[in-house]
């Protein structure tokens, strides 16, 4: 089993819709957990953390973490076609502060 | 966010020769840094854990005798790629963050690296 898994993609939206992406992790320690964007030939870029179960919402991104349930997602409001990147999941469980990452889910937005 | 920086951040090189990749922190300190490589269309991949003032942990099947990685500030990291070869052409890409490593990690831009 994988140590972060997301849904393998690739998901098309139109735009103004609401993307939604999703992860699983293995390791209950987990303690943070981060989404990143990544631009085809870019760096990934951070655009979300969330430490605490429930929702966090920042502009159009909104994440939501259920610890119980090993699961954290990241919603895509009024998508633009901006949007369309891969979507890393990675979660820290603190131990030499390394970050597992998922395999990243690619978004399309069609215009 | 804090910001990371690298530098080249791109790279031509024969093979054979040796390659030197440098991370910086620039408005922060940094005791952990982290280096990561992606090959096309594939996810990142971390090759080791820099630590400041110490040995480098390595990923398993990551040579360290070929990623030469020093730590000798809390704002600098280097990656020496030693006696590249094609296989080694790669997106390599740094990471920091400041809370003393932990939690949050911002990425530099990376360093594209084209072996001939």
């Amino acid at each position: 089993q994988k140590e972060v898994e997301q849904n393998s993609g690739p998901l098309s939206v139109p735009e103004g819709a609401i993307a939604s992406l999703n992860c699983t992790y293995s390791d209950r320690g987990s303690q943070s957990f981060f989404w990143y964007r990544q631009y085809s030939g870019k760096s990934p870029e951070l655009i979300m953390s969330i430490y605490s179960n429930g929702d966090k919402e920042d502009g159009r991104f909104t994440a939501q973490l259920n610890k119980a349930s090993q699961y954290v997602s990241l919603l895509i409001r009024d998508s633009q076609p901006s949007d369309s990147a891969t979507y890393l999941c990675a979660v820290n469980n603190l131990v030499g502060y390394k970050l597992s990452f998922g395999a990243g889910t690619t978004v399309t937005v069609r215009a | 966010g804090a910001v990371v920086s690298q530098h080249p951040s791109r790279v031509i090189c024969k093979s054979g020769t040796s390659v030197k990749i440098e991370c910086r922190s620039l408005d922060f300190q940094a005791t952990t840094m982290f280096w990561y490589r992606q090959f096309p269309k594939q996810s990142l991949m971390l090759m080791a854990t820099s630590n400041e003032g110490s040995k480098a942990t390595y990923e398993q099947g990551v040579e360290k005798d070929k990623f030469l990685i020093n730590h000798a500030s809390l704002t600098l990291s280097t990656l020496t790629v030693t006696s590249a070869h094609p296989e080694d052409s790669s997106f390599y890409i740094c990471s920091a963050g400041p809370g003393g490593g932990g939690e949050t990690q911002y990425f530099g831009p990376g360093t594209r690296l084209l072996v001939l």
